[in-house]
């Protein structure tokens, strides 16, 4: 079944403890990307990757970390995390950019 | 600012009726996409509507994309309870620096009564 994976799926942590979220996909898609949702903002774009070795920030990547060591992998790495990075997160992935997104189920992540 | 804005912010109507959402952007576009979001879950892709189209068909779904006013709507004909959900748009830049970014308005939230 096509799917991208996202874990954890909660976790509550506190600030400055280091976290990574995983971000798995099984179609080979050269595209990948990571949003944040929040109440009344919608979806707002952290970091996107074209490819293997290749990342981008999107609007709000303050605070936030990403790699792209292999194809179906774009770990989110929140180096001190901080309580406004509260939030529902959401990974993505397409066969290349401008196309029609997968998304994870979300990660709902909760800073104290 | 927003690239994407929705339109009304909510909307709740009966079994049965039509629903029709707007959104709105403000640079020039490739593509527009509409996604659904059931509540706490991810956004699932409903229907993409590139620059050099007008309109749109996908079983009840209707897209219209109105490039010289830089406005999309997404209408829902004979809605149903199952189709209770927020409704986002995204668009993404005409390229250069642009690509690859895709920027969410904020969402319509659609509830129908049975």
């Amino acid at each position: 079944e096509a799917q991208v994976t996202q874990n954890p799926r909660y976790l509550i942590t506190v600030t400055g403890k280091k976290l990574t979220v995983t971000c798995s996909q099984n179609m080979n898609h050269e595209y990948m990307s990571w949003y944040r949702q929040d109440p009344g903002l919608g979806l707002r774009q952290i970091y996107y990757s074209m490819n293997v070795e290749v990342t981008d920030k999107g609007d709000v990547p303050e605070g936030y970390k990403v790699s792209r060591k292999e194809k179906r992998n774009f770990p989110l790495i929140l180096e001190s995390p901080s309580p406004n990075q509260t939030s529902l997160y959401f990974c993505a992935s397409s066969p290349v950019p401008n196309q029609p997104q997968h998304f994870g189920d979300g990660t709902r992540l909760s800073i104290l | 600012s927003q690239q994407g804005e929705e339109d009304p912010q909510a909307l709740s109507i009966q079994e049965g009726e039509n629903a029709t959402m707007n959104c709105s952007y403000k640079t020039s576009i490739n593509n527009l996409q509409w996604y659904r979001q059931n509540s706490g879950r991810g956004l699932v892709h409903l229907i993409l509507i590139r620059s050099n189209e007008r309109e749109k068909h996908s079983g009840r779904l209707r897209v219209t994309l109105d490039t010289s006013k830089k406005s999309s709507s997404l209408l829902i004909t004979a809605s149903q309870a199952a189709d209770t959900a927020s409704y986002f748009c995204a668009t993404d830049g005409p390229g250069g620096t642009s690509y690859g970014k895709l920027t969410f308005g904020q969402g319509t939230i659609l509830t129908v009564h049975p």
